[in-house]
């Protein structure tokens, strides 16, 4: 059973840093890609990163851009977010998600989810 | 950007009714179109993808249409477990989601 488990969401002031982590289980992590989405309170779905099996491709939505990084470790069947310069506008549950797309280049859409991690950014 | 609109942005339906939900894209963006299912507090769930081919375990009562730019995603029968927000997700170029279309009970 494919399972995904976000971990790393705090409190954290605006200016800040935080590294969101996601430990995959129960496919063959390194064949799949992954992506990131995020969710602020009421708010709808937000898609914000993706990277391939082999991490050689990686992409990020342009309100991230410059500020965020993705990053995974397969031996470890985790992906990874490392976020800086946090604004109050990125306070949201972020969710890990594996793409079910055969394309190892470009994200394709999401079929597996974690349940989420919640990331407030506030002075 | 390719930007996502739906409509309507919320539905009021009983069970056993059908319901539409219609997604424009800005421009064309052929089949990568794909629709979740989000339940209050819950991750998404994936219903359909490429427009009309249906997720493993998902009922058939959830069909998907459309291509270039408008797209339908449509829930024949509506059941008591098909009450949720429901979200379209282009994937042609960078992903970008629809608002949403909350599904509430009449």
């Amino acid at each position: 059973e494919v399972h995904l488990a976000e971990s790393g969401g705090r409190l954290v002031r605006p200016g800040g840093s935080l590294r969101l982590s996601c430990a995959a289980s129960g496919f063959t992590f390194a064949t799949y890609s992954m992506n990131w989405v995020r969710q602020a309170p009421g708010k709808g779905l937000e898609w914000i990163s993706y990277i391939n099996g082999g991490s050689t491709s990686v992409h990020y939505a342009d309100s991230v851009k410059g500020r965020f990084t993705i990053s995974r470790d397969n031996a470890k069947n985790s992906v990874y977010l490392q976020m800086n310069g946090l604004r109050d506008e990125d306070s949201a549950v972020y969710y890990c998600a594996r793409d079910m797309s055969g394309s190892y280049t470009y994200p394709g859409p999401p079929d597996y989810w974690g349940q989420g991690t919640l990331v407030t950014v506030s002075s | 950007d390719i930007q996502m609109t739906q409509s309507p942005p919320s539905l009021s339906a009983s069970v056993g009714d059908s319901v539409t939900i219609t997604c424009r894209a800005s421009q064309s963006i052929g089949t990568y179109l794909n629709w979740y299912q989000q339940m209050p507090g819950k991750a998404p769930k994936l219903l359909i993808y490429a427009a009309s081919y249906l997720q493993s375990g998902v009922p058939p009562r959830f069909t998907g249409s459309g291509s270039e730019t408008d797209f339908t995603l449509t829930i024949s029968s509506l059941q008591p477990e098909d009450f949720a927000t429901y979200y379209c997700l282009q994937t042609y170029r960078a992903p970008h989601f629809g608002p949403g279309t909350k599904v509430d009970m009449k």
